[in-house]
């Protein structure tokens, strides 16, 4: 399973865009590349999900290079209520048992 | 679609007690989910990945005597948390492998232990 490696916490004010960057070195070629969000005492809820170059859906963009050592997860215009725990993980899709890091703890202020 | 829901969301017991948390797939069928435990201010972290119709596999240093997993139909998995102590109290989560989406997470169930 591919090591996830993300800032511990980002900072950032209503109205900005947010960049959360994501190393995932030991991709496999089989792999897709999931991000998630949680809010305190609530399970995890899917965002977005890729396999290379860019997906864009109601809520994010997520951003992967070539390479797909790394993705970005793009949040247009944060608000308050995006104030979250951001998780970034790797796995085979449909096969693979997920294994979390320490996630992007994103604080937004108002 | 792809809903999972965990009953209870939270449970007090005393120590020495057995709970039981349910965690069922609304309307899809999942032959594997799994089971996570998140402590304050930690990461989730896997437990044991429970599968439809056999033995779920725990993850290293994870007593599976301990929390019993059963996974007896497609859209039902139970955690039991046996003769558990403070030690135990945590957020429980599960999530539940949809055959086309992938995983979708349960909204967990809080458990203190006295």
């Amino acid at each position: 399973l591919a090591k996830t490696t993300q800032p511990i916490s980002m900072d950032s004010y209503e109205g900005q865009e947010v960049n959360i960057t994501c190393s995932h070195n030991n991709i496999a070629t089989n792999d897709y590349i999931t991000w998630y969000q949680q809010f305190p005492s609530q399970g995890p809820r899917f965002i977005i999900q890729g396999y290379k170059t860019k997906v864009t859906n109601e809520v994010a963009s997520l951003f992967i290079p070539a390479d797909r050592k790394s993705s970005t997860l793009s949040l247009p215009r944060v608000s308050l209520s995006d104030t979250a725990v951001y998780y970034c993980l790797v796995a085979s899709y449909n096969t693979d048992k997920l294994i979390f890091g320490t996630g992007t703890r994103l604080q937004v202020f108002p | 679609g792809a809903v999972v829901s965990q009953h209870p969301s939270r449970v007090i017991c005393k120590s020495g007690t057995s709970v039981k948390i349910e965690c069922r797939s609304l309307d899809f069928q999942a032959t594997t989910m799994f089971w996570y435990r998140q402590f304050p201010k930690q990461s989730l972290m896997l437990m044991a990945t429970s599968n439809e119709g056999s033995k779920a596999t725990y993850e290293q240093g994870v007593e599976k005597d301990k929390f019993l997993i059963n996974h007896a139909s497609l859209t039902l998995s139970t955690l039991t948390v046996t003769s558990a102590h403070p030690e135990d109290s945590s957020f429980y989560i599960c999530s539940a492998q949809e055959p086309a989406m992938g995983q979708f997470f349960g909204p967990g169930t809080r458990l203190t232990v006295l």
